[in-house]
């Protein structure tokens, strides 16, 4: 079964500094999908990125990007010149890439807590 | 303009009664989903419907029967209510089954007195 592990249940950055959110996963499928989500304490589920991983370049949304290591199954998430409203819980989260059959589910971890320090 | 929304936000009722949450999407999707997020944050796949039809049951408890009258709506009826069932429930769709993100509502936190 696929698992996704976040490590850090809460890291703390200051405001205009770069922070790195850590996520590792396990699957032995070759082809699949990785996501950050957002969770302000609004509750919102917001997504902040995505990469399929037969890509190999690292995807990019504005201040934030990813570091994904295909074989070593980690995908971390970079977050620059943070904001005060980049406080939030992130998720990371995996899902199979579709072959038939019931595998679109999201497969999320534990959660990291953000704090962004003025 | 909202594209999932989710009925009501909040709902307080106590053990043992029947409820329902209702999900709408405007987005055109064809696939929709509940999850749940419990006490500490973690988020659970509970069902999936694709055009109506259910695709995935995650083991989730018979007291629980979602209804899919169209691609647009997915609801939640929940029966005999318990203490555990507390949390917030999401609802998502996505078009398709591929690589397209799924879209959340802004959930529904039941509290069970």
């Amino acid at each position: 079964a696929q698992t996704v592990t976040q490590s850090q249940p809460e890291m703390s950055v200051q405001e205009a500094e770069t922070v790195t959110l850590s996520c590792t996963y396990d699957t032995s499928e070759s082809d699949y999908y990785l996501f950050w989500y957002k969770q302000p304490p609004s509750r919102q589920m917001i997504l902040v990125i995505r990469q399929e991983a037969y890509k190999q370049q690292n995807a990019t949304e504005n201040r934030f990007s990813v570091n994904f290591q295909k074989a070593a199954k980690s995908f971390s998430l970079k977050i620059s010149d943070s904001q005060l409203g980049d406080a939030a819980m992130y998720f990371c989260a995996y899902r199979k890439a579709w072959t038939g059959g019931a595998t679109n589910k999201l497969i999320f971890g534990t959660g990291t807590l953000l704090a962004v320090q003025p | 303009d909202t594209a999932v929304s989710q009925t009501p936000k909040y709902l307080v009722t106590q053990m043992g009664n029947d409820k329902s949450i209702k999900c709408e999407q405007n987005l055109g999707h064809d696939t929709m989903y509940w999850y749940k997020q419990d006490s500490k944050k973690f988020l659970k796949i509970m069902f999936s419907y694709n055009n109506k039809e259910l695709i995935i049951n995650e083991t989730v408890p018979n007291r629980f029967s979602p209804k899919s009258p169209d691609k647009a709506h997915l609801n939640l009826h929940i029966n005999s209510l318990e203490l555990g069932d507390s949390a917030v429930y999401f609802c998502a769709s996505s078009r398709g089954q591929g690589s397209q993100p799924q879209h959340f509502g802004d959930g529904t936190r039941l509290s069970i007195l």
